[in-house]
């Protein structure tokens, strides 16, 4: 089955300890994101990847790190997780070119930092 | 700066009725304009998109309106059903290589569909 899978699902943590959200997809995409969505904000995108080893900021980008070292895998890094950090965050992924950018979501990571 | 804005925030019609969400963007390289559907506990899936060089899409009961000199585009849900309650973003994305993994959301539309 297509799809892409996040985890964890749900993360409760305190101030300042590094953690990582995983995110992989089995559609062979080019194109990876990460956005999180706060309400009335929408989805605001965090960080894109065009390719392994391409990554750039996306609208939010301040105190999250990714990396893209295989074309699958695309995961989510926060150093020192703040609690304007808390927020659902999803992970969506897309083929390039010109047939069209339809992106497919992740079921989402709730996060919450104390 | 807020790139696409939607509107309304909040929508609420009875079934059977027209949903009508509207959206407006400044950039003029987007060249791909999506709608989104997400239900509560879910990611969102692509319902619907239009490129510029069309003014309309229908999909079903679907349909996307597309005015380019204005910059905006709009959904229109015809005969709305109670399972099309959900929040709908609408999205700009630019083909342009510098830019072409990033993606502008509107705020979103909670919908909700009386019986």
């Amino acid at each position: 089955e297509a799809q892409v899978t996040q985890n964890p699902r749900y993360l409760i943590t305190v101030t300042g300890k590094k953690l990582t959200v995983t995110c992989s997809q089995n559609m062979n995409h080019e194109y990876m994101s990460w956005y999180r969505q706060d309400p009335g904000l929408g989805l605001r995108q965090i960080y894109y990847s065009m390719n392994v080893e391409v990554t750039d900021k996306g609208d939010v980008p301040e105190g999250y790190k990714v990396s893209r070292k295989e074309k699958r895998n695309f995961p989510l890094i926060l150093e020192s997780p703040s609690p304007n950090q808390t927020s659902l965050y999803f992970c969506a992924s897309s083929f390039s070119g010109t047939g069209g950018y339809e992106q497919f979501f992740g079921p989402g990571t709730r996060l919450t930092v104390l | 700066q807020q790139q696409v804005k939607q509107s309304p925030q909040s929508l609420i019609v009875q079934k059977g009725g027209i949903s009508i969400i509207n959206c407006a963007y400044e950039n003029t390289a987007f060249d791909y304009f999506p709608w989104y559907q997400q239900f509560p506990g879910k990611g969102p899936a692509l319902l619907i998109a239009i490129r510029p060089d069309v003014s309309e899409k229908k999909e079903g009961r679907f349909t996307i309106s597309f005015n380019k000199s204005a910059k905006q585009f709009s959904l229109h849900i015809m005969d709305s059903q109670p399972g099309d309650s959900a929040t709908y973003f609408c999205a700009a994305r630019s083909s342009f290589n510098t830019n072409a993994g990033k993606s502008t959301f509107g705020d979103g539309t909670t919908l909700t569909v009386k019986p």
